[in-house]
């Protein structure tokens, strides 16, 4: 079983809806989440941070943490083609520098 | 967060040759950087962690003497691919470290650079 189990996809959904991107985990000595977007062939862009439990959220994007389930997900509110890419989790504890990445998402946005 | 830059964003190559690419850290000084390899549909595989002034840190299985990492100065890490061969065809990407501190970066985060696409024939 891997450390960090994140469903790869693909993910079409149609422009303007809802999405909703998870991670499911064994460790519960992780403290920090994180979500990257990636494009093809670019580098991972850092979205969201999380440390612990809870919710954060930054524009149409909405992290959660779920630490009693072992458990978070990512929401994209008003989804755009733009937003078509390849999402990964990503998470570390405290006391490790490395971060342990999930498989990806590919998303896809029909217009 | 950080702004970092990888150098060739593209390379091809003969097999044999070696290949150095270069990453740097153009807002802010690195102690730690971190280099990955990412095949086709696959996620991030980290293969070392680059410290200024002392010897990398290699993860389990990623050869050493092939991948030289060189972390000369505290905005610049560089990777030495030796004697590439085809199967050492890949996307590798730097990251760095967030600097603890700065607006909206607890010091846990990566940055990446744009990733550096390599074939080697």
């Amino acid at each position: 079983q891997k450390e960090v189990e994140q469903d790869p996809g693909p993910l079409s959904v149609p422009e303007g809806a809802i999405v909703s991107l998870n991670c499911t985990y064994s460790n519960s000595a992780f403290q920090y989440f994180m979500w990257y977007r990636q494009y093809s062939r670019k580098g991972p862009e850092l979205l969201m941070y999380t440390y612990s439990s809870g919710n954060k959220e930054d524009g149409r994007f909405t992290a959660q943490v779920d630490k009693s389930s072992k458990y978070i997900s990512l929401f994209i509110r008003d989804s755009q083609p733009s937003d078509s890419a390849t999402y990964l989790c990503a998470m570390k504890m405290d006391s490790n520098y490395q971060l342990i990445w999930g498989a990806g998402t590919k998303l896809i946005i029909k217009p | 967060g950080a702004v970092v830059s990888q150098h060739p964003s593209r390379v091809i190559c003969k097999s044999g040759t070696s290949v150095k690419i270069e990453c740097r850290s153009l807002d802010f000084q690195a102690t730690t950087m971190f280099w990955y390899r990412q095949f086709p549909k696959q996620s991030l595989m980290l293969m070392a962690t680059s410290n200024e002034g002392s010897k990398a840190t290699y993860e389990q299985g990623v050869e050493k003497d092939k991948f030289l990492i060189n972390h000369a100065s505290l905005t610049l890490s560089t990777l030495t691919v030796t004697s590439a061969h085809p199967e050492d065809s890949s996307f590798y990407i730097c990251s760095v470290q967030g600097l603890a501190g700065e607006v909206g970066v607890s010091g846990n985060e990566q940055f990446f650079g744009p990733g550096t696409r390599l074939t080697v024939l």
